[in-house]
Order: structure tokens, then C-alpha cells, then sequence
């Protein structure tokens, strides 16, 4: 059973870096040919894709996040990372990593993490 | 503003139907057969109920069912149930590996 586990700071201060971590257990990321994202949701709002990257490094990214936005993989710890700088309290929001269903397809998204709320303040 | 326009709310009596429209554009519905709909209930994560417009991932109930028209998805559920109320979100695969959501439709049952 496939299970993804974000975590990270809760609380970050503006115009820092924000860095989250997803553990994935029940697949390997190396050689896997899933896709892996993260998505947000600032509380009380929809929902919004940051990114997803690939089991071999390959990422793709929001349009409107891709300068404050970076997806890495670590196959030996079998977890995917994201950093964004910049932080405003715009970004304040629930995150969450997932996988694609099927192999080499971005999406949809299958399996979610529970998220992590990720406040913006000083 | 979402990519996708999505109606804010929805509503229907237990064993109604309801349909739920999802507005993109040519370079996101109206191209790509990479429709999927998620179902949220709060403070959970979002589940998959439909994906590549009209599939039903199994142990979906087949009151769920989704269609489109040019650059138009819909999600369906018949037969409502106190269950199905929650926000729905659609999600299209959109040009140059980009991925685009809807903000989302509170649906109630009456």
C-alpha cells in the first residue's frame, strides 16, 4: 500500500525559504517512471498544482510559481522535496504531495499525503 | 483565479442528480482527454473519482460519471447521498506539461 508522508516547519517567516519534504513508502522512487507533485491549498480555497518531478530529476513547474519553486528527488531516502523562496502570506497553506496513477502520466493524482499546514508569519 | 471555471456551489435532494461543469480553454479541456475530478471533505485530502474525462477508478461508485463538450467537463452524480457532499475539484493536463485546476464546487445534499 502505497503511502506518502509530507513534512516540514510549520511556521515560516516572510521572505524565507519554505522546505517540505515527502517520504514515500510502498513504491521506490528510482526507476519507478511515476510522476510525483505538490499541490497546495490555502485555507478555505481551491486547490493549486506547484510542480512534479520526475523519478530521474526531470521537473515541470507552475507557471506562475516556476522563479520561486524547486522540485528535487532523493532516491536514497525514497523522498521528493520542494523549496520555495520568497515566502509571502500569500503562500500560507495546506500542502501536499501525490503521485500520478498511471506510470508516465502526470496526471491525475492517485495517491495523496495528508498534508501539511505551512504558515506564512512573523 | 483558477484556471478552470468552476460554478462556487451546487445542491440537490438525496436520490437527485447533479451536474458539475468545468470551463477551460483550447489549451487545456478542449485538447486533452486529461480531465479528472477529486472530492474533498474537510480536513481530508482530496480523492480521485474520475479521470481521463469519463473512467471511474475502482471502488468509485457508478453514480459518479464524467463527460465533455469542446472545452467543457462535467462530473454527474446521480442518486445523491448525504455522503457525496463535499467540494469537487477538476483538474486538466494542459500545453507545454502544465496542469491546471478548477477552484472547486461546495456541493450540498438538501
Amino acid at each position: 500500500q502505497l503511502q506518502l508522508q509530507e513534512s516540514g516547519p510549520g511556521l515560516v517567516k516572510p521572505s524565507e525559504t519554505l522546505s517540505l519534504t515527502c517520504t514515500v513508502s510502498g513504491d521506490s522512487l528510482d526507476g519507478s517512471s511515476y510522476y510525483w507533485a505538490w499541490i497546495r491549498q490555502p485555507p478555505g480555497k481551491g486547490l493549486e498544482w506547484i510542480g512534479t518531478i520526475y523519478y530521474s530529476g526531470s521537473t515541470y513547474y507552475s507557471p506562475s510559481l516556476k522563479s520561486r519553486a524547486t522540485l528535487s528527488v532523493d532516491t536514497s531516502k525514497n523522498q521528493f522535496s520542494l523549496k520555495m523562496s520568497s515566502v509571502t502570506a500569500a503562500d500560507t497553506a495546506v500542502y501536499y504531495c501525490a503521485r500520478g496513477l498511471f506510470p508516465n502520466t502526470m496526471v491525475p493524482f492517485n495517491y495523496w499525503g495528508q498534508g501539511t499546514l505551512v504558515t506564512v508569519s512573523s | 483565479q483558477s484556471a478552470l471555471t468552476q460554478p462556487p456551489s451546487a445542491s440537490g435532494s438525496p436520490g437527485q442528480s447533479v451536474t458539475i461543469s468545468c470551463t477551460g480553454t483550447s489549451r487545456d479541456v478542449g485538447t486533452y482527454n486529461h480531465v479528472s475530478w477529486y472530492q474533498q471533505h474537510p480536513g481530508k485530502a482530496p480523492k480521485l473519482m474520475i479521470y481521463e474525462v469519463s473512467k471511474r477508478p475502482s471502488g468509485v461508485p457508478d453514480r459518479f460519471s464524467g463527460s465533455k463538450s469542446g472545452n467543457t467537463a462535467s462530473l454527474t452524480v446521480s442518486g445523491l447521498q448525504a455522503e457525496d457532499e463535499a467540494d469537487y475539484f477538476c483538474v486538466s493536463y494542459a500545453a507545454n506539461n502544465d496542469c491546471v485546476f478548477g477552484g472547486g464546487t461546495e456541493l450540498t445534499v438538501l
